[in-house]
């Protein structure tokens, strides 16, 4: 069965730390991975989409990495602010299909 | 340009009666995907659509919910009649075609009493 998990499931931290998040998945053969954010009471917004023959992608203070052989993806949120507070999701879309496996989330709240 | 619009933003009903649904995706998606999430939980795909066809539809429970996208465009998502379980909320995504970055509604909250 093709899972997604995310550790931890909640995180807090001092406003201006640096940060990772982790996200696994069972099933080495994927096609691309994406990072989102969620907001209490709102949908999901795309944070960075990693091909399945990337490493990395880079937006602003967000840096999402893959390693498709031990089945992991990391989230490193740079210079923490108060207003990065979300959950933030893993989605896997496995080879051969056309949609994405969503993790349980990260609850991360970023203190003044 | 405008974002995947839903409505309602939130509903309550008793369990047994029935709800609908709708969502009107970006202009030009071809793709139009219905979540459940539960809380504390990640989404869930119901259906995917490519037009107005069915992609998948495996995850639905058919017993109670259905789903349409007669005309391409909007979407509207039925349950009937609705169990305590299907407290959750109901989010709308689109994409330019399967396998893109998806964009995402506010979702509905519902609240099966």
């Amino acid at each position: 069965k093709q899972e997604v998990t995310q550790i931890p499931a909640a995180l807090s931290v001092p406003e201006g730390e640096n940060l990772v998040l982790n996200c696994s998945f069972t099933d080495s053969a994927i096609y691309n991975l994406q990072w989102f954010r969620q907001d209490p009471g709102k949908g999901l917004t795309s944070l960075l989409l990693i091909q399945s023959s990337q490493r990395e992608q880079t937006s602003g203070r967000l840096n999402a990495s893959l390693d498709k052989s031990s089945g992991r993806s990391t989230l490193y949120i740079a210079a923490s602010q108060p207003g990065d507070s979300a959950t933030y999701l893993c989605a896997v879309r496995f080879g051969g299909g056309q949609n994405f496996v969503f993790g349980p989330g990260t609850r991360l709240s970023v203190l003044p | 340009e405008a974002g995947v619009a839903q409505s309602p933003r939130y509903k309550i009903i008793e369990k047994r009666q029935s709800v609908a649904f709708w969502c009107n995706p970006i202009s030009g998606h071809a793709t139009l995907y219905w979540y459940q999430q539960i809380l504390g939980q990640g989404p869930k795909l119901l259906i995917q659509f490519q037009n107005n066809g069915v992609v998948d539809d495996s995850q639905l429970p058919k017993d109670r919910f259905s789903a349409e996208r007669l005309k391409g465009v909007d979407s509207t998502l039925k349950i009937q009649p609705a169990k305590l379980e299907d407290s959750a909320v109901y989010l709308c995504a689109s994409s330019l075609t399967g396998g893109q970055p998806q964009h995402f509604g506010d979702g509905t909250r519902l609240s099966i009493l």
